[in-house]
């Protein structure tokens, strides 16, 4: 079954202890991208990854990084969260950015 | 500066008729918009795409048309089901993805 997986699906931590969220996919696409949903503001590209070891800052790029050492994975590090930061995350896998499959969501507190 | 805006946060239409959501951008360099369709507590599903050289894509209920000079699309889904009832985003691409915020779609019964 051709799926997007995230971990975890429900995260709480305190302000600057570093987290990873990963995120998989199956469907051998060389386009990944991680975006955060906020009341009000819709879904928002942070960061994207064309392929292997090719990663471009999205609109909202402050306060993350991300690597993509593998085709099927690309990690989101937060490596000092803070509260606004607190948001829900999605993952998202394509070929060449065109019809994306989405993971089911990483709800971040920073507390 | 929102590249991509869905004016209308909600919309109400009756269960059998016509729903039209619609979507504006300003950048003339995307080549490819998006929907797609999104349930609480899930990721959104991509729903239906159209390329720029086009002015229209269909499938089954669902037809996305493109004004290319007016810089719109809309996305018509024909008849609503209850099931419709979800959050819209319309996206556009050029290498980058960006989303509108999102248009809130009840059917009502």
């Amino acid at each position: 079954e051709a799926q997007v997986t995230q971990n975890p699906r429900y995260l709480i931590t305190v302000t600057g202890k570093k987290l990873t969220v990963t995120c998989s996919q199956n469907m051998n696409h060389e386009y990944m991208s991680w975006y955060r949903q906020d009341p009000g503001l819709g879904l928002r590209q942070i960061y994207y990854s064309m392929n292997v070891e090719v990663t471009d800052k999205g609109d909202v790029p402050e306060g993350y990084k991300v690597s993509r050492k593998e085709k099927r994975n690309f990690p989101l590090i937060l490596e000092s969260p803070s509260p606004n930061q607190t948001s829900l995350y999605f993952c998202a896998s394509s070929f060449a950015g065109r019809e994306a499959f989405f993971g089911q969501g990483t709800r971040l507190t920073v507390v | 500066d929102q590249q991509v805006k869905q004016n209308s946060p909600s919309l109400s239409v009756q269960e059998g008729r016509i729903s039209i959501l619609n979507c504006d951008y300003t950048n003339s360099m995307f080549d490819y918009f998006l929907w797609y369709k999104k349930y609480p507590a899930e990721g959104p599903t991509f729903l239906i795409s159209i390329s720029s050289i086009k002015d229209k894509n269909e499938d089954g209920r669902f037809t996305v048309f493109l004004n290319k000079s007016a810089k719109h699309l809309s996305l018509h889904i024909v008849p609503s089901q209850p099931g419709d009832s979800a959050v819209y985003f319309c996206a556009a691409t050029d290498d980058k993805i960006i989303f509108g915020k999102g248009t809130r779609l009840h059917i009502l019964p």
